[in-house]
């Protein structure tokens, strides 16, 4: 297993540019995350997805757009990309069982914007 | 929406030293809650969790927290913190109309530094 996995782990942008980071997961969890940490500021929710077929905005949904192919991938697009969007980025899955709500976290994705 | 307090920004300790870490949150119902560490350069990883039962929990690596549901609180604590424990802490709390879709929110971390 190798749990969830994030592509690339490490990009430069400039202003303006559009990318996609990637995200899977092997534990046929039905709930996938998208999370932007910055220094100070905790984890922030992008955009989660509870089931396949369905997405929704989290806290900071602006600039972002996601996409859920399938049950196992869970990508996330930046259009036009602004320096604030500098951050590392985190993917969590989440699957279903009873009072069981832990998240596992993939290794990050370290975003630049110049 | 909810809010997670965490107090100390940064906590620096000697080894052997014990450890709490305060965590309040807002929410008044049923709540799930978890402490989760990030090592430098690496993933969060989960520390411990409570949903219900006895207040005190035990985690690896022999962290503990207990839930004081009067307080709002979750403090995470180590007797003896070793150099290794160097990382930064994170309380999340699962709560309200997000709780079935499985939302954290996140604390804003407390970073421990130990030093040998």
């Amino acid at each position: 297993n190798a749990g969830v996995t994030q592509t690339p782990k490490f990009q430069v942008l400039k202003t303006g540019q559009s990318m996609t980071l990637q995200c899977a997961q092997d534990m046929n969890h039905n709930s996938m995350y998208w999370y932007r940490q910055d220094p100070g500021m905790g984890l922030r929710l992008i955009y989660y997805s509870a089931s396949e077929g369905t997405t929704d905005k989290g806290e900071v949904p602006n600039g972002y757009n996601v996409s859920r192919l399938n049950k196992r991938e869970f990508s996330l697009r930046l259009e036009s990309a602004a320096p604030s969007q500098t951050s590392v980025y985190f993917c969590a899955s989440r699957g279903i069982s009873v009072g069981y709500n832990e998240q596992f976290f993939g290794p990050g994705t370290r975003l630049t914007v110049l | 929406a909810q809010s997670v307090s965490q107090h100390n920004h940064h906590v620096i300790l000697s080894e052997a030293a014990s450890l709490e870490l305060g965590c309040n949150y807002s929410y008044g119902g049923t709540v799930n809650l978890f402490w989760y560490v990030q090592y430098p350069g690496q993933h969060l990883q989960l520390l411990l969790k409570y949903f219900s039962g006895d207040p005190l929990v035990k985690g690896i690596k022999g962290f503990e927290a207990e839930f004081i549901k009067s307080k709002f609180s979750f403090n995470l604590r180590k007797p003896s913190v070793q150099w290794s424990d160097t990382a930064e802490y994170f309380c999340a709390v699962n709560a309200g109309r997000g709780s079935t879709l499985g939302r954290l929110y996140f604390g804003r971390g407390t970073q421990l530094t130990v030093w040998p």
